[in-house]
């Protein structure tokens, strides 16, 4: 069992390129997200969906696009990278999306460090 | 304000020691609250979820105060293997991470 699969796990990408990050889950689960994480600042929320053809913004959507095809993949797009982009991103999944605890455990990709130079 | 805040730490204790995270939050309607840990350059795992009656799992701890917007992590007989950063995470729409605590466990 995978769990949650990311690619590429390292990225060097110039200013004004665009990319596609890959996120895969075998788990069946519904939800599915992209965070962010910088020095100081925490994961925070881009996108997220709550099942195939819904997504939806989070914190910080801006110059990122996402879509959910299928309920397995869940890839976000780098239209066109700035340095500001650079950080490291975490796709997650979970059962559901709903408060309480039960099924919402999220489980993490291993992370793509981006460098945009 | 940040919607999760908690103090960045680092704690640095000896093994065995007894440490304590503290974690506030601002949106009064958020409903679950959880505790995850990351390792130095790995993604983050569900260490506990955290119940308003409180909850133990082994020398771990956590509790809620909603009155106070409040969540704590203790952990006892600290080992060298729980040095790693904690997260202190709630979810009222969507989930919302706080910027982490990182501790160190010395020998």
């Amino acid at each position: 069992n995978a769990g949650v699969t990311q690619t590429p796990k390292f990225q060097v990408l110039k200013t004004g390129q665009s990319m596609t990050l890959q996120c895969a889950q075998d788990m069946n689960h519904e939800y599915m997200s992209w965070y962010r994480q910088d020095p100081g600042m925490g994961l925070r929320l881009i996108h997220y969906s709550v099942g195939a053809g819904i997504t939806d913004q989070g914190e910080v959507p801006n110059g990122y696009n996402v879509s959910r095809s299928t309920t397995e993949d869940f890839p976000l797009r780098l239209l066109s990278a700035a340095p500001s982009q650079t950080s490291v991103y975490f796709c997650a999944s979970s059962y559901s999306k709903g408060v309480g605890g039960a099924g919402t455990e999220a489980f993490f990709g291993q992370g793509t460090r981006l460098t945009v130079v | 304000r940040k919607e999760v805040e908690q103090d960045p730490g680092p704690f640095n204790v000896p093994e065995g020691a007894t440490v304590a995270f503290n974690c506030t939050y601002s949106n009064s309607a958020s409903q679950s609250f959880f505790w995850y840990r990351q390792d130095c350059r790995k993604e983050p795992k569900l260490l506990m979820s955290v119940y308003s009656s409180g909850n133990e799992d082994g020398r771990f701890t956590a509790q809620l105060n909603r009155a106070s917007q409040y969540i704590s992590l203790l952990i006892r007989d600290s080992k060298l293997s729980d040095s790693a950063t904690y997260l202190c995470v709630v979810n009222s729409n969507d989930m919302r991470f706080g910027a982490g605590t990182r501790l160190t466990v010395k020998p």
